[in-house]
């Protein structure tokens, strides 16, 4: 199995600052790297996918980098909205396996 | 546009057997590269992927838990089933159906979920 390593596992940040979130694969899964954000009580919403294309409808504030075993969520500047928390996940190989998350709160 | 929904009961007692169903609109599973997931999250935890279905009948387990999954479809209802036996109460998670699409899969759509508890 390929085991996904975020970090951090936590993150304070403000309204308006640029945030990065790591994720790394114990192994080489391409570019098969999707994130997604979830909110209290509600279900994954994809944001990436294919490691850097942006999924319709999300805000281009939201990117999305790396290949082979490291990947990056950036978002630009954040929004009230942002504060979530983050998981990536591989598509490579069975089982598609989740990172642990991320939980992005306000500072 | 694309909605799943899940259902099943809420309340299992330990060593039953669960059976979720994920109703879909908006695509059909028998689309060329469609494919139907369900994951699952316990209470403040990461969430785990479990099982997919094909538009070619192929089936894909967890590779820690595929000697109690089993997943299937109906076309003509649209529907997607997913049968856990053995529950325990480490199981207790909500459950969530989702599309899982495309030339790289990501999983695009995703159901409300459903929480099931194991409990005597």
């Amino acid at each position: 199995d390929i085991q996904m390593t975020q970090s951090p596992s936590s993150l304070s940040a403000s309204v308006g600052d640029r945030v990065t979130i790591t994720c790394r694969a114990g192994q080489t899964v391409g570019i098969y790297l999707n994130w997604y954000q979830q909110k209290p009580g509600k279900a994954p919403n994809l944001l990436i996918y294919a490691a850097s294309s942006l999924q319709s409808g999300v805000p281009s504030r939201f990117s999305g980098s790396g290949s082979g075993t490291d990947f990056t969520l950036t978002i630009s500047s954040l929004q009230p909205e942002d504060f979530a928390s983050y998981y990536c996940q591989q598509s490579y190989t069975n089982p598609y396996s989740f990172g642990q998350g991320t939980k992005l709160e306000i500072k | 546009q694309v909605t799943l929904k899940e259902s099943g009961p809420a309340l299992v007692k330990p060593t039953q057997t669960l059976t979720l169903t994920c109703n879909f609109s908006g695509f059909s599973l028998t689309t060329s590269g469609m494919r139907v997931s369900w994951i699952r999250q316990p209470p403040g935890k990461a969430l785990e992927w479990l099982a997919r279905i094909d538009w070619d009948d192929a089936k894909i387990y967890s590779t820690s838990l595929e000697t109690r999954l089993t997943i299937s479809k109906d076309i003509s209802k649209n529907q997607v089933v997913l049968t856990m036996a053995n529950m325990d109460p480490v199981d207790t998670a909500t459950y969530f159906c989702a599309r899982f699409y495309g030339g790289h899969p990501q999983l695009d759509y995703w159901g409300q979920g459903i929480l099931v508890t194991v409990s005597a």
